[in-house]
């Protein structure tokens, strides 16, 4: 089983859906939780942090993470065209920045 | 302007070749990393640095070479070795390791594409 496993994708909604993006892991001794955004054939950016469990939310975009079931969630509300992306969660432990990513979902908002 | 920068962009390599990437950050952050990423893949570490003359294997070290003589600087040089080379390689850099137990965000150069001939 791989430390982080994150729905394969390709995702197409139209716009202005809400749009949920998820990733489980295995290691209980994650503690940061990272979503990132990649534009194609550029560099991932951050977009979401959250430490331990519970919700954190800016803008449309908001943060879940669920440490008892292992379970971290990306969610889009009013998505654009300009969210259309791969998205990358990644996670680490407490003791150094070595993250661990997911292989990313790639999603295409449908103006 | 801060950033990282990277170069070339595209970079073609004929077998047997050593190709060195570049890798250039101005935000004066102690921590560098260089990532391997494959279609449909998350990112994979090659290496990294936490200091100036010092630097760690990642989990794919195999086949590559780094050096940090420079606190700006963290070229990644691929070698004959890397069975596989063909990526895209990103190189990050963070304030430190987090060894506080801090978080502190990483941040992206805008990759180079190798391609092997």
């Amino acid at each position: 089983q791989k430390e982080v496993e994150q729905d394969p994708g390709p995702l197409s909604v139209p716009e202005g859906a809400i749009v949920s993006l998820n990733c489980t892991y295995s290691n209980s001794a994650f503690q940061y939780f990272m979503w990132y955004r990649q534009y194609s054939r550029k560099g991932p950016e951050l977009l979401m942090y959250t430490y331990s469990s519970g919700n954190k939310e800016d803008g449309r975009f908001t943060a879940q993470v669920d440490k008892s079931s292992k379970y971290i969630s990306l969610f889009i509300r009013d998505s654009q065209p300009s969210d259309s992306a791969t998205y990358l969660c990644a996670m680490r432990t407490g003791a150094n920045s070595k993250l661990t990513f997911g292989k990313g979902i790639t999603l295409s908002v449908r103006p | 302007d801060g950033g990282i920068t990277q170069s070339p962009k595209y970079l073609f390599r004929k077998e047997g070749q050593n190709v060195t990437l570049s890798c250039e950050q101005n935000l004066n952050h102690d921590a560098m990393y260089w990532y391997r990423q494959d279609p449909g893949q998350g990112l994979r570490l090659i290496y990294y640095s936490q200091i100036v003359n010092d630097f760690q294997k990642g989990d794919i070290a195999e086949g590559y070479s780094v050096s940090r003589e420079k606190k700006e600087s963290f070229p990644l040089t691929v070698t004959s070795a890397q069975k596989n080379p063909t990526a895209f390689y990103l190189c990050a850099s963070s304030i430190d390791l987090g060894l506080r137990g801090t978080h502190n965000e990483q941040f992206f150069g805008p990759g180079t594409r190798l391609t092997v001939l």
